[in-house]
């Protein structure tokens, strides 16, 4: 079956940038929406981003100004850039998955956690 | 942006009885609704999609009703392995898709 893993750095510096990748593996890549989502420690879920195809992405406006998500169909790849980091991108991340017949993220990867501190 | 509520933040109960924790949004989101489960240390996991459609997998026990602006998610008989966090999602004004702030089901 399908499967998201998330790979990246575990610790950014506050102003740096955070990059993150998500592999799919064990299904088709291309036609979905694939997005990422943060939880802060001991908080609720926060949804980044999508991307779809290479041209078509969508953002959280409280986000926008400072991510990109690209993807990489060749490798079942997409990523998450982050810029200008501080203390609150401090959070678990997660790759999901909106299914085939609904918005709603069906399958997520295990998440990898991202502290950010000097 | 739409504002997902959930309530109570916290509902303690036995194995074997009846939740019933409740989602409501800002405005009107159809039925475009989500419920999700997550359990400690895991991601969260899809349980309800359309307001009431369960997910591949799910138990029959799992029940999800509602259209507009009020949800609710009902498990009819707690099993040990329910008790965890429940968040719901709207998917019907975005970007961006909102979750509500959670509902933890603990034993009581």
């Amino acid at each position: 079956q399908v499967q998201l893993q998330e790979s990246g750095p575990g610790l950014v510096k506050p102003s740096e940038t955070l990059s993150l990748t998500c592999t799919v593996s064990g299904g088709s890549f291309s036609g979905y929406y694939w997005s990422w989502l943060r939880q802060p420690p001991g908080k609720g879920l926060e949804w980044i981003g999508y991307v779809q195809y290479s041209v078509n992405t969508n953002y959280s406006p409280s986000l926008k100004s400072r991510v990109t998500i690209s993807v990489d169909t060749s490798k079942s790849q997409f990523s998450l850039r982050l810029n200008s980091v501080t203390a609150a991108d401090t959070a678990m991340y997660y790759c999901a998955r909106e299914g085939a017949v609904t918005p709603a993220f069906d399958i997520w990867g295990q998440g990898t956690m991202v502290t950010v501190s000097s | 942006e739409i504002v997902m509520t959930q309530s109570p933040a916290t509902l303690s109960l036995s194995p074997g009885e009846r939740a019933t924790l409740s989602c409501r949004a800002g405005q009107s989101v159809r039925t475009d609704l989500a419920w999700y489960q997550q359990k400690p240390g895991q991601a969260p996991s899809l349980l309800i999609y359309g307001a009431s459609t369960r997910a591949t997998g799910v138990p029959a026990r799992f029940s999800g009703s509602g259209s507009g602006t009020d949800f609710t998610l009902t498990i009819s008989s707690l099993q040990s392995e329910d008790f965890a966090l429940y968040y719901c999602q709207q998917y019907n004004n975005w970007p961006p898709y909102t979750f509500g702030q959670g509902t933890k089901l603990e034993i009581k």
